[in-house]
């Protein structure tokens, strides 16, 4: 069947440009989550989606990271003045509600290479 | 703080053998505890979720412990293969505020034939 999907599978952009990160999640599933995974790291989380809302944006390191999910399906992370240090797997992944009894189900990622 | 802590860092086994990685968390309150596995360039795959009630939990060659008073798991690898070969994360999820996962940092296995 059909997992959660990302693309670009890799993006490689300049320091200082603007990048959008897409994701797809499996079809029914209400929540979703990106995760940013630097080298030899575990992934971190970044911002929930319940919905076409935002649940939780904690994790979102500062105001040049921003995501949407408009109808509640598809969500796109935008990263504004992209920085070195943004160098990193993009993890999203889904699940069919939000809390401890839903499995999250992640995408193969997002790798983000800035020069 | 709510980390989660993981050793070995990296473990190198031959194919056939036995092994057992550790995971201690300080996460509170608890909700559940799973492991995943991640292959090089793919997302973790679920291999066992077990709840502060569960003391042990199977998935074929995978058997997961915890103990919920010393805040400890335990994923053990029974007659390994090369297809093990990957990163196993422990993942602990907290009901404090809005629901999340809580990583460790992984343990980089590698199986040799």
């Amino acid at each position: 069947g059909a997992g959660v999907s990302q693309t670009p599978s890799n993006k490689v952009t300049e320091k200082g440009k603007y990048v959008e990160l897409r994701c797809d999640p499996i079809s029914g599933h209400t929540a979703l989550y990106w995760y940013r995974q630097s080298l030899g790291q575990g992934p971190e989380f970044l911002i929930y989606f319940q919905g076409t809302g935002a649940a939780d944006d904690s994790g979102l390191p500062n105001d040049r990271f921003f995501a949407v999910r408009p109808e509640g399906s598809v969500s796109t992370l935008k990263i504004q003045r992209t920085e070195r240090g943004d160098s990193a797997v993009y993890l999203c992944a889904s699940s069919l509600g939000g809390g401890p009894r839903h499995e999250q189900y992640f995408g193969p990622g997002t790798r983000l290479t800035v020069t | 703080k709510n980390q989660v802590e993981q050793s070995p860092q990296s473990l190198i086994i031959l194919e056939g053998k036995n092994c057992t990685l550790q995971c201690n968390y300080t996460v509170s309150p608890f909700s559940n505890l799973r492991w995943y596995k991640q292959d090089t360039g793919r997302g973790p795959v679920s291999l066992t979720i077990m709840t502060f009630s569960e003391n042990t939990k199977s998935n074929g060659r995978y058997t997961a412990t915890l103990d919920a008073d010393t805040k400890q798991s335990s994923l053990h690898i029974t007659a390994s293969q090369l297809s093990d070969s990957a990163s196993y994360i422990c993942v602990v999820s907290s009901t404090s505020g809005t629901y999340k996962y809580i990583f460790g940092t992984g343990t980089r296995l590698k199986v040799l034939a």
